[in-house]
């Protein structure tokens, strides 16, 4: 399986401060269509998961312009340009290149 | 407004077995592959499976977790997807999300819990 390993876990942010968060892959993502099939989702407490970025750096719509995502290959970011109250929540990364499809072990962002 | 609601969740012994519903509204069903993804008490999300369309036979694939006792199906004249849990052990206890989509997955339901326990 592909294994996809999130740092930091755990991402204590100023209110205003931006944040990052990195996801690598134990293999490559790009997939036999040519696109690369890396997902960032965000759960808030108590809640769903909600998409933010699909194949690396579209966002969703509705998803405040403050996130983007970047990456190629086996390592992916998440960045986040100025961190808000309602962005505290887990982050995860996931993949959907290779079957069985996996998550990161997902990012707390508190607020410092 | 797509919408994605599950049910069918509750407390079951293990060895047991339970049916998952994932009722859907606001797109055309037939159009997309549907996923269950679950979440175990306090931990990260694991995938559990998928249905392809009937243009692609609607396939299936599982993680290997569950492979041989779960099922997915689903019924594109009632727009359901459906999880069938055979010989549960306490190990699936988790809130079960079903998912539109599949290698990018958009829209998530809420959840149902599933508590496997004795």
């Amino acid at each position: 399986d592909v294994v996809m390993t999130q740092s930091p876990l755990s991402l204590p942010v100023t209110l205003g401060q931006p944040a990052s968060i990195s996801c690598r892959s134990s293999q490559g993502l790009v997939y036999s269509d040519g696109n690369t099939y890396l997902n960032w989702f965000q759960q808030r407490p108590g809640r769903s998961p909600r998409r933010l970025l699909y194949q690396v750096s579209n966002r969703d719509s509705g998803v405040p312009d403050r996130f983007s995502g970047s990456g190629s290959g086996t390592d992916f970011t998440l960045k986040i340009s100025r961190v808000e109250a309602e962005d505290v929540a887990i982050y995860y990364c996931m993949q959907g290149t290779h079957w069985p499809y996996t998550f990161g072990q997902g990012t707390k962002l508190e607020i410092k | 407004e797509v919408q994605l609601v599950e049910s069918g969740g509750g407390l079951v012994q293990p060895g047991r077995s339970l049916r998952l519903s994932c009722t859907t509204s606001g797109f055309t069903f037939d159009d997309y592959a549907m996923s269950w993804v679950r979440q175990a008490p306090g931990k990260g999300l694991e995938w559990v499976g998928f249905i392809r369309i009937k243009t692609y036979g609607e396939t299936t694939d599982y993680a290997a977790s569950v492979k041989g006792r779960f099922t997915i199906s689903r019924d594109d004249y009632r727009n359901i997807a459906y999880l069938q849990m055979n010989s549960l052990k306490t190990e699936d206890t988790g809130v079960y999300y079903c998912i539109r989509g599949r290698q990018w997955p958009d829209y998530w339901g809420q959840g149902t819990l599933v508590t496997v326990s004795s």
